[in-house]
């Protein structure tokens, strides 16, 4: 069974418009932790944001949001005024306390923001 | 500029060549990994080592032959390889192996076989 899902395979945007990125994840552990990176076409994987599962408050940093929600098991992210640069994959991660930080990693969602 | 340092960033190479991937950190991290992606598709763990000993090898063909000299480098000895193996090699770095911290990738090295 795929641990994280993310529905959403490509989004388009015109800038300056927010966006949402849905996650969707699934564990038995308690002790869990998520991840979002952003992979630009440039290849490297960039670290967003980390979060455990013992702390649901939601998190802001500029025009990042996420919206951690254990009720429903989803971790989203939104991008507020989303700008070019943004253009990229997304990806969200799950790791697990039992399985020794071994990344399971959603198929991605590819944001087209355009000018 | 990413903390992970990886080369060459594309390598061309026919099933019969042996050429090498190599990466370097230096930001004292412990573990260290191998991820391949293949367009379009997440990364997929290859490797895992920690304290320069291999920790996991998720089922990796032998033509892959992963080596920690030091802390600071991993290597992927590459031998005659598939088409199937084209792909971006990622490497990745983390405080230690099993702490749930964030993994720090380097761009990756773009791999063609002819």
């Amino acid at each position: 069974a795929q641990k994280v899902t993310q529905a959403q395979t490509e989004i388009s945007v015109v800038e300056k418009e927010d966006v949402t990125l849905d996650c969707v994840y699934e564990t038995r552990d308690t002790t869990y932790y998520l991840f979002w990176y952003k992979q630009p076409p440039s290849g490297e994987l960039v670290f967003l944001i980390r979060r455990n599962s013992f702390d649901e408050q939601n998190e802001i940093s500029g025009r990042y949001s996420w919206n951690f929600q254990k009720s429903t098991s989803s971790f989203n992210f939104t991008i507020t005024a989303s700008q070019v640069v943004d253009s990229a994959v997304y990806f969200c991660a799950l790791s697990e306390a039992i399985n020794f930080n071994k990344f399971y990693f959603g198929s991605g969602t590819k944001l087209n923001v355009k000018p | 500029d990413t903390e992970v340092t990886q080369t060459p960033k594309h390598l061309v190479m026919g099933m019969t060549n042996k050429k090498s991937l190599k990466c370097e950190q230096h930001m004292g991290h412990r573990a260290m990994y191998w991820y391949k992606q293949k367009a379009k598709k997440p990364p997929e763990l290859m490797f895992v080592y920690s304290y320069e000993k291999l920790s996991i090898n998720e089922s990796v063909p032998s033509r892959f032959s992963p080596e920690c000299p030091n802390s600071s480098l991993l290597n992927l000895h590459l031998h005659a390889l598939q088409p199937e193996d084209s792909a971006l090699y990622l490497c990745a770095s983390s405080q230690e192996w099993g702490d749930n911290q964030p993994q720090h990738f380097g761009d990756g090295t773009r791999l063609s076989i002819l």
